[in-house]
């Protein structure tokens, strides 16, 4: 009865390797985010998808970049992996992007960097 | 922009015992409030939340929390903790009006001892 499926849950990359980090929900929720969390840290939301309309956060660096090819996957792309980018990725759904919304969350991948 | 303080990183506490984990927001405007729970090895989820009306909320597993607007906070509580509490306690906030942009706290940890 998994709503929001990660996928892996653990990934290990080398040092300006491209890595993929992928997400589905069974929701069929419109909406759908990335946030990175690092160690001791608050989850930091990195962008969203309303539908196929991306939303880039201000602060997220131009090498995170995100796909969302249907209503059901995103995908989170880091085109050259600095340690620096360790940390937990997490995906989470809503329904709409209201601020009274409840987000449901993935149980998130763990990216090592070496 | 908005920001939410956390000031316990880590909680110990025996079963039994009564628990306020605080959280405080800074945000001029008219909020929504969430209370998110990480499980161990698991996603977060949400615990309860507060977008209008009593500012007295109850959630699952017996915990509330209250919005205090004069105090700019909105502590969680539960009368008498069990083992099965343990786990990372998250405060968030959107700005009520504003598109779904959750600001998180860094997290506090409880653990509780049987």
């Amino acid at each position: 009865d998994a709503m929001v499926i990660q996928n892996p849950r653990y990934q290990v990359t080398q040092f300006g390797k491209p890595v993929t980090l992928s997400c589905s929900q069974t929701l069929n929720h419109n909406v759908m985010y990335w946030y990175q969390q690092k160690s001791s840290q608050a989850p930091k939301l990195l962008f969203h998808y309303y539908d196929k309309d991306f939303n880039n956060e201000a602060d997220t660096p131009d090498n995170f970049q995100s796909r969302r090819p249907n209503t059901s996957f995103c995908f989170l792309d880091i085109r050259s992996p600095g340690l620096g980018d360790a940390a937990m990725y997490l995906c989470a759904t809503s329904g709409r992007t209201i601020s009274s919304e409840t987000q449901y969350f993935g149980p998130g991948t763990r990216l090592l960097v070496l | 922009a908005q920001s939410v303080s956390q000031h316990n990183h880590h909680v110990i506490l025996s079963e039994a015992a009564s628990l306020e984990l605080g959280c405080n927001y800074s945000y001029g405007g008219t909020v929504n409030l969430f209370w998110y729970v990480q499980y161990p090895g698991q996603h977060l989820q949400l615990l309860l939340k507060y977008f209008s009306g009593d500012p007295l909320v109850k959630g699952i597993k017996g915990f509330e929390a209250e919005f205090i607007k004069s105090k700019f906070s909105f502590n969680l509580r539960k009368p008498s903790v069990q083992w099965s509490d343990t786990a990372e306690y998250f405060c968030a906030v959107t700005s009520s009006g504003g598109y779904q942009k959750v600001t998180f706290g860094t997290g506090t940890k409880l653990q509780v001892i049987p």
